[in-house]
C-alpha cells in the first residue's frame, strides 16, 4: 500500500458524459501528479500540481482539468468523453514534487461505451 | 527533449536465470532515472532511481542497474529470477527543470518454472 488512495476503482460511462476523478496523496506529500495508461499510448503524464498550484502539464487534453485543493487532495476532471479516453489513469504523489520518489495510487480504470 | 527507449516488449527468463532488462535515455541536461515495477491491477511502485550519486544503484528485492553515460543505458538487472517478479517493469527519465517523469513502453517479464 503506498498511501495514495484513488476514488472510484472502476468508472464505466457513455461518450460525451463528464467524469471526475479523485485522488489522496499520502500524508505530508504536497505534489500531486496524474498519469494516463492505455495500451496504444503506454504511460503519459497529464499534470501535476504543488501546494494547490499547477506546476506542469503534458499531454493533456484541452477536454481535461484539474486541480488541487486546500487540504491537497486532487480531482481530474474528463469531459465529453469519448471511445479513446477508456484508460487506466493514475495518481502519484510525492513531498517536494522535484525529482523524488513518486508514489502511486492503484489507478482508476475509466471505461467510455 | 527526453525520452526513453526500453528493448524488448517481452522478456522471458527461467526460474534462477539472470534478469536483463535494458533501458536506454535520450537527455539533454544530467538525467534522473527510475525503474518501476508494476503487478497486474495494481499501481507501479519505485524499485530504484539513479540520481547522480552513485553509478551502480541497489534497489528493492534485489535488483540493481548501473548508469553508463557513454553508452546513454540504465539496464536492470537481478542475478537469480524468482516468480514473484514476473511484472511489467518501466523506465522513467526525468529532468530537474521539468519535474516531470517520461516513460518507456514497458517491458513484461515472464518467469518460467
Amino acid at each position: 500500500d503506498s498511501g495514495v488512495t484513488q476514488t472510484p476503482k472502476h468508472l464505466i460511462t457513455a461518450t460525451g458524459q463528464r467524469v471526475t476523478l479523485r485522488c489522496s496523496p499520502r500524508s505530508g506529500d504536497l505534489s500531486v501528479y496524474w498519469y494516463q495508461q492505455s495500451l496504444d499510448q503506454g504511460l503519459q503524464f497529464l499534470i501535476q500540481y504543488y501546494n494547490g498550484e499547477e506546476r506542469a502539464k503534458g499531454n493533456i487534453l484541452e477536454r481535461f482539468s484539474a486541480q488541487q485543493f486546500p487540504d491537497l487532495h486532487s480531482e481530474l476532471n474528463l469531459s465529453s468523453l469519448e471511445l479513446g479516453d477508456s484508460a487506466l489513469y493514475f495518481c502519484a504523489s510525492s513531498l517536494s514534487g522535484r525529482m523524488d520518489e513518486q508514489f502511486f495510487g492503484p489507478g482508476t480504470r475509466l471505461t467510455v461505451l | 527533449a527526453q525520452s526513453v527507449t526500453q528493448l524488448g516488449s517481452h522478456v522471458s527468463v527461467s526460474e534462477g536465470a539472470l534478469v536483463l532488462l535494458r533501458c536506454n535515455y535520450s537527455s539533454s541536461v544530467p538525467p534522473y532515472l527510475f525503474w518501476y515495477v508494476q503487478y497486474p491491477n495494481q499501481g507501479l511502485q519505485l524499485l530504484l532511481k539513479y540520481t547522480s550519486a552513485a553509478t551502480l544503484v541497489k534497489g528493492i528485492n534485489g535488483f540493481e542497474a548501473e548508469f553508463k553515460k557513454s553508452e546513454t543505458s540504465f539496464h536492470l538487472t537481478k542475478p537469480s529470477a524468482h516468480m514473484s517478479d514476473a511484472a511489467e517493469y518501466f523506465c522513467a527519465v526525468g529532468a530537474d527543470s521539468s519535474y516531470k517523469l517520461i516513460f518507456g513502453s514497458g517491458t513484461r517479464l515472464l518467469v518460467r518454472p
